[in-house]
């Protein structure tokens, strides 16, 4: 079966400029959520979904960070404009229904930012 | 106080040991408890799911949880270098939210 999927696995790109990320969820998980990994913070929960539906988005940075699911099989993660303190490892994960239901995660984004 | 506590290590094993790792945590409305396993430049993949207090056993990994004590262990037994990577603890109260441990890092020897 295919876990999740995420593109692009690097990026780098020069501060100020517009940075999409992408994932593919679990096919029939209804739960998707945004991480950032870092040495200093470890995961942080960015944003969640549920059936589609942003439901908790508490822990986006800043507005320069935005996030969508148009589609059950598709959502992204936009950073604009981007800067150096952006930089770390931004991961995918999903879930099935049911309460406390583990997260599923795909391989992650490696984002630097110069 | 953080919600879940986890010694970042690193901890070194030579082959074969008996590897403990461990979590505690203070919410006591917690019921669901996971550890993942992270190799570098990888997703967290999980490792054990456990619902409440007790033992779970998979392999040559245990899970183990005391609710009462709010504490969380994996055992790893016959370790090997194939294991070496970070372990996270992951909890959960039953809603959307979990709750991740700051990894520990393992390191076995050949």
């Amino acid at each position: 079966d295919a876990g999740v999927i995420q593109s692009p696995r690097h990026e780098v790109t020069e501060m100020g400029q517009e940075v999409t990320l992408r994932c593919k969820p679990i096919s029939g998980h209804n739960s998707l959520f945004w991480y950032r990994q870092t040495m200093m913070r470890g995961l942080e929960l960015l944003i969640y979904f549920n059936n589609n539906v942003p439901i908790d988005d508490s822990g986006m940075p800043e507005d320069r960070f935005s996030a969508k699911m148009p589609n059950a099989s598709f959502s992204t993660l936009k950073i604009q404009p981007s800067e150096p303190r952006d930089s770390a490892v931004y991961f995918c994960a999903s879930s099935s229904r049911g309460h406390g239901q583990p997260q599923h995660f795909g391989d992650g984004t490696r984002l630097s930012i110069l | 106080q953080k919600e879940v506590e986890q010694d970042p290590g690193p901890l070194s094993v030579p082959e074969g040991a008996i590897v403990s790792l461990n979590c505690t945590y203070s919410n006591s409305a917690f019921q669901y408890f996971m550890w993942y396993r992270q190799y570098s430049r990888k997703g967290p993949e999980l490792l054990m799911y456990t619902y409440s207090s007790g033992n779970k056993e998979d392999g040559r990994f245990t899970a183990q949880v005391d609710k009462s004590s709010k504490y969380i262990s994996l055992f790893i037994r016959d370790s090997q270098p194939s294991d070496s990577a970070t372990y996270l603890c992951a909890i959960n109260t039953g809603g959307f939210k979990t709750i991740f441990g700051a990894g520990t890092r393992l390191f076995v020897k050949a």
